[in-house]
């Protein structure tokens, strides 16, 4: 079945710091691709998401390419913040079925310090 | 758009009794909701996913009597943990799916979650 694979963490950065968290797949078709973050104590956001090959989705800061040919949708920021502490989670989702659920990465923990 | 609520967002009960958690898609219709349960410092795990007006279908592992989900309507759909223990005491997160069918990417949209805690 689709799996997702994402460093665990923790990863603890520095201010301004550049923040790499890797996350790579395994589908039969062609997901669509997402990353979530969680502050503590909440929900989870959507940060950003890919649908195709080369897609690029952003915000925030954040940036991911959607990769087919490596099977790679790595989250990427320039200069991270205290305020992006946080645990963040790769998933993708088959898009010709609403009832699948998405396919979650454990999460990896972000710790920023000032 | 694509707002997901959740109610009550923090419940304390004593051993024995029953919790009910609502889940609202705010502002388009849910088909398809998911129910999760978070411990600390761990990933979502999948409950079970529940369609509008059938049966919700149980992850392996979830007793289906002890976590009743109903969806009634194509924004609600309420979790009822019955008979709680205190390692019933979590973090319950819902997600929603956007039934128009609108969304190309077939996200997820989640609430932000009822944290549980059984005495």
């Amino acid at each position: 079945g689709d799996s997702v694979t994402q460093m665990e963490g923790p990863v603890t950065l520095s201010e301004e710091a550049f923040l790499t968290i890797n996350c790579t797949y395994t589908a039969t078709g062609y997901p669509s691709l997402f990353w979530y973050v969680q502050y503590p104590g909440e929900g989870l956001q959507l940060l950003l998401k890919a649908t195709k090959a080369d897609d690029k989705g952003s915000n925030k800061g954040f940036e991911a390419t959607y990769r087919k040919e490596t099977t790679s949708f790595h989250l990427e920021k320039g200069s991270v913040q205290v305020s992006d502490s946080a645990v963040y989670f790769c998933a993708l989702s088959d898009p010709t079925s609403g009832n699948t659920p998405l396919v979650f990465g454990k999460g990896t923990r972000l710790s920023v310090i000032a | 758009g694509a707002v997901v609520s959740q109610h009550p967002s923090w419940v304390i009960c004593k051993s024995g009794t029953s919790v009910k958690i609502e889940c609202r898609s705010l502002d388009f219709q849910a088909t398809t909701m998911f129910w999760y349960r978070q411990f600390p410092k761990q990933s979502l795990m999948l409950m079970a996913t529940s369609n509008e007006g059938s049966k919700a279908t149980y992850e392996q592992g979830v007793e289906k009597d002890k976590f009743l989900i109903n969806h009634a309507s194509l924004t609600l759909s309420t979790l009822t943990v019955t008979s709680a223990h205190p390692e019933d005491s979590s973090f319950y997160i819902c997600s929603a799916r956007d039934g128009a069918g609108t969304s190309r990417y077939n996200e997820q949209f989640f609430g932000p979650g009822t944290r549980l805690t059984v005495l």
